[in-house]
C-alpha cells in the first residue's frame, strides 16, 4: 500500500539466504525501516537506515539506495522461525510513517 | 519492563456506540501513533502526535479523533463506529524513529 511496493509472499528453504526488496518514493524521504510481524502479533523493530549503504546485524542486514528509491533486507541462515510477515516503512520528513502490505515469507525444512 | 499497553484487547459492539481505545507507554516518548491493520493493505498511519498537546492527520482520519493531554496516553476515540472501521488496531510509540508496537486491538463492529 501507499506507493511502498514489496512481494506480498515468498518462500525458501532452512538455512539459504532470501532477499526481500522494497521500492519507495523518495520524495520527503527521512528513513527507511524494517519490521517483522508474526501473526497475530505486533511489528517488532528490525533495522534503520537512513545512509546509503549496508547495515549489518546479525543474521539480518539491510541495505539502502536513497538515489534509487530502493531497500532490501536479507535475512542469512534462514530458520523456521523466520517464518514471519516483513514490512518496508518510510518515515518522512513530516514525520508520518508509510508501511507496505508486507512480505510473507515462509521458510520450509 | 518498557512497553506499551492498550485496552481492550478484543472488541465486538454495534454500530454508532462510542468507544474508546486506550494507550499507554512508560518509556517517556514523545511521539505516539495509531494504525490499522488490513488484509492486504498493511498497517496504515490513523492519527500520530509528537508531543502532549500536538495532534496530526495520518492517512486515514476520518472517523477517528485522539487526545494528547499528557505524555505517556494517547486514546483513540469512535464517535460513531461503522462496520468499516472492523480492523486489528495497533498504537505505537517512539523517541528516536524505532517504533515500540502496542500488542494489538481487535475490533469488531456490527
Amino acid at each position: 500500500g501507499q506507493n511502498i511496493d514489496q512481494p506480498t509472499e515468498m518462500t525458501a528453504t532452512e538455512g539459504a539466504i532470501v532477499q526481500i526488496n522494497c521500492t519507495y518514493q523518495t520524495s520527503g524521504f527521512n528513513g527507511l525501516f524494517w519490521y517483522q510481524q508474526h501473526a497475530g502479533e505486533a511489528p517488532t523493530f528490525l533495522s534503520y537506515n537512513v545512509l546509503d549503504g549496508l547495515e549489518e546485524k546479525g543474521r539480518f542486514s539491510s541495505f539502502l539506495s536513497r538515489s534509487k528509491g530502493y531497500s532490501y533486507l536479507l535475512l542469512k541462515e534462514l530458520q523456521m522461525k523466520d517464518s514471519a510477515s516483513y514490512l518496508c516503512v518510510q518515515s518522512s520528513n513530516n514525520n508520518d510513517m508509510r508501511f507496505g502490505a508486507g512480505t510473507r515469507l515462509t521458510v520450509k525444512p | 519492563e518498557a512497553q506499551v499497553t492498550q485496552n481492550p484487547r478484543y472488541l465486538i459492539t454495534v454500530t454508532g456506540k462510542k468507544l474508546t481505545v486506550t494507550c499507554s507507554q512508560n518509556m517517556n516518548h514523545e511521539y505516539m501513533s495509531w494504525y490499522r491493520q488490513d488484509p492486504g493493505l498493511g498497517l496504515r498511519q490513523i492519527y500520530y502526535s509528537m508531543n502532549v498537546e500536538v495532534t496530526d492527520k495520518g492517512d486515514v482520519p476520518e472517523g477517528y479523533k485522539v487526545s494528547r493531554k499528557e505524555k505517556r496516553n494517547f486514546p483513540l476515540i469512535l464517535e460513531s463506529p461503522s462496520p468499516n472501521q472492523t480492523s486489528l488496531y495497533f498504537c505505537a510509540s517512539s523517541l528516536l524513529g524505532e517504533q515500540f508496537f502496542g500488542p494489538g486491538t481487535r475490533l469488531t463492529v456490527l
